[in-house]
């Protein structure tokens, strides 16, 4: 089945830095992208949607300029979390679908812990 | 907006035990409707998933859902739960028109005691 990639799995970095996180798809064309972010207790919560090769939709309430989004190919797409913070600290997951399939695949998610 | 409720937070039972937890959605258009798993430590996996047809739907690991249109809910069934079950389950939907992404309830964690 189609596989989604997401690395790293677990990051820390001090406060003030920027972290990348990558989702590619293995096996298929990914035309549309979505990342989440999990807080612990809670549920996802959409973050943006991107298209390959257009600007990310954000969600009310993410900063755009803080979480930016890159999807230039059909198979990766990235997160960079800008100057993060303590209250940046969440789990982030990505998930893919391709422009013929329904199916969302998800990523194994990334751990950000920043100190 | 569309919007999923899942009304148990966690739940805890006794192997054996069935399990029904609970799922319901806003949206009155047409829906696709997903059950996800995630084993503690893992990442989120697919256990089953509804788009037309029987609305009795027949997941992995001996799950099944239910689709009641009528009720917009799709609860998640297991005749006989085991300790493996333990994980936490998050329902999700999204209408078929256009290019929209999941819509996730806030999950249940289901622990399983021997």
């Amino acid at each position: 089945g189609a596989v989604v990639s997401q690395h790293p799995s677990r990051v820390i970095c001090k406060s003030g830095t920027s972290v990348k996180i990558e989702c590619r798809s293995l096996d298929f064309q990914a035309t549309t992208m979505f990342w989440y972010r999990q807080f612990p207790k809670q549920s996802l919560m959409l973050m943006a949607t991107s298209n390959e090769g257009s600007k990310a939709t954000y969600e009310q309430g993410v900063e755009k300029d803080k979480f930016l989004i890159n999807h230039a190919s059909l198979t990766l797409s990235t997160l960079t979390v800008t100057s993060a913070h303590p209250e940046d600290s969440s789990f982030y997951i990505c998930s893919a679908r391709g422009q013929f399939n329904e199916k969302l695949f998800f990523g194994s998610g990334t751990q950000l812990s920043v100190l | 907006a569309q919007s999923v409720s899942q009304h148990n937070h966690h739940v805890i039972l006794s192997e054996a035990a069935s399990l029904e937890l609970g799922c319901n959605y806003s949206y009155g258009g047409t829906v696709n409707l997903f059950w996800y798993v995630q084993y503690p430590g893992q990442h989120l996996q697919l256990l089953l998933k509804y788009f037309s047809g029987d609305p009795l739907v027949k997941g992995i690991k001996g799950f099944e859902a239910e689709f009641i249109k009528s009720k917009f809910s799709f609860n998640l069934r297991k005749p006989s739960v085991q300790w493996s079950d333990t994980a936490e389950y998050f329902c999700a939907v999204n209408e078929i028109s256009g290019n929209t992404p999941l819509v996730f309830g806030k999950g249940t964690r289901l622990s399983v005691i021997a």
